[in-house]
């Protein structure tokens, strides 16, 4: 079956240090995978998609087949990247699987 | 295109009482999509729509929940009778397709509901 674990509930991080936001998927084809965020009482929005390959807001994401995962990446950490972010898999002809989600916290 | 517009934006109601929640997707997206946020189960998939049809209402909880959308512009949510344990944030979501680049979803507000 089709599942996305995103183990971390909570990850609190200082600013300026290096944040990592793990997500692993179980799919059996070719998957899609994105990033979605929300902030502080805002809808979510998409964040980053693998297929583009592109950095937003310093997040990067990297798709790993052979370990099955998707971790989202930022070197420095600011405390505008405070918010909710959902890892979610994505395939042709279905909703999108959506991961329980990662709470990032930055402090000063 | 103003995004996907939900109402109400709160709401608060006693147990037992007829909640409904009310979405407007963005014009031309094929797909609509019913969302329930808890802090403990996350973010899950209710059900969803294609081209007004329901595909899948698998996530809905149960007999007390249903949804409609009697047509492209307008879906609604009903919970009846409510519980507390309803307590949640409804998303709604539209897009144009699933997979490939129509797959990405637009979300509206959300709506809080809390039940007393």
């Amino acid at each position: 079956a089709q599942r996305v674990t995103q183990p971390e509930k909570l990850l609190s991080v200082f600013k300026g240090a290096p944040v990592e936001l793990k997500c692993n998927y179980s799919y059996s084809g070719s998957p899609e995978l994105f990033w979605y965020v929300q902030y502080s009482r805002q809808r979510l929005q998409l964040l980053l998609r693998h297929i583009s390959r592109e950095s937003i807001k310093g997040f990067t994401a990297d798709l790993n087949k052979g370990e099955t995962s998707f971790h989202l990446k930022k070197p420095f950490a600011q405390e505008e990247d405070s918010a909710m972010y959902y890892c979610a898999l994505g395939q042709a002809g279905t909703a999108l699987i959506f991961g329980k989600g990662t709470t990032l916290s930055v402090s000063s | 295109d103003a995004g996907v517009i939900q109402s109400p934006r709160h709401e608060v109601t006693e147990m037992g009482q007829e909640v409904t929640l009310r979405c407007k997707p963005i014009s031309g997206h094929d797909y609509l999509f019913w969302y329930r946020q808890t802090m403990m189960r996350g973010l899950e998939l209710l059900i969803y729509f294609n081209n007004n049809v329901p595909i899948d209402d698998s996530g809905m909880p149960e007999d007390r929940f249903s949804a409609k959308m009697p047509n492209a512009s307008f879906s609604t949510l009903k919970i009846q009778p409510s519980e507390p344990r309803d307590s949640a944030v409804y998303f709604c979501a539209s897009s144009l397709a699933t997979g490939g680049d129509g797959n990405e979803q637009f979300f509206g507000p959300g709506t809080r509901l809390t039940v007393l």
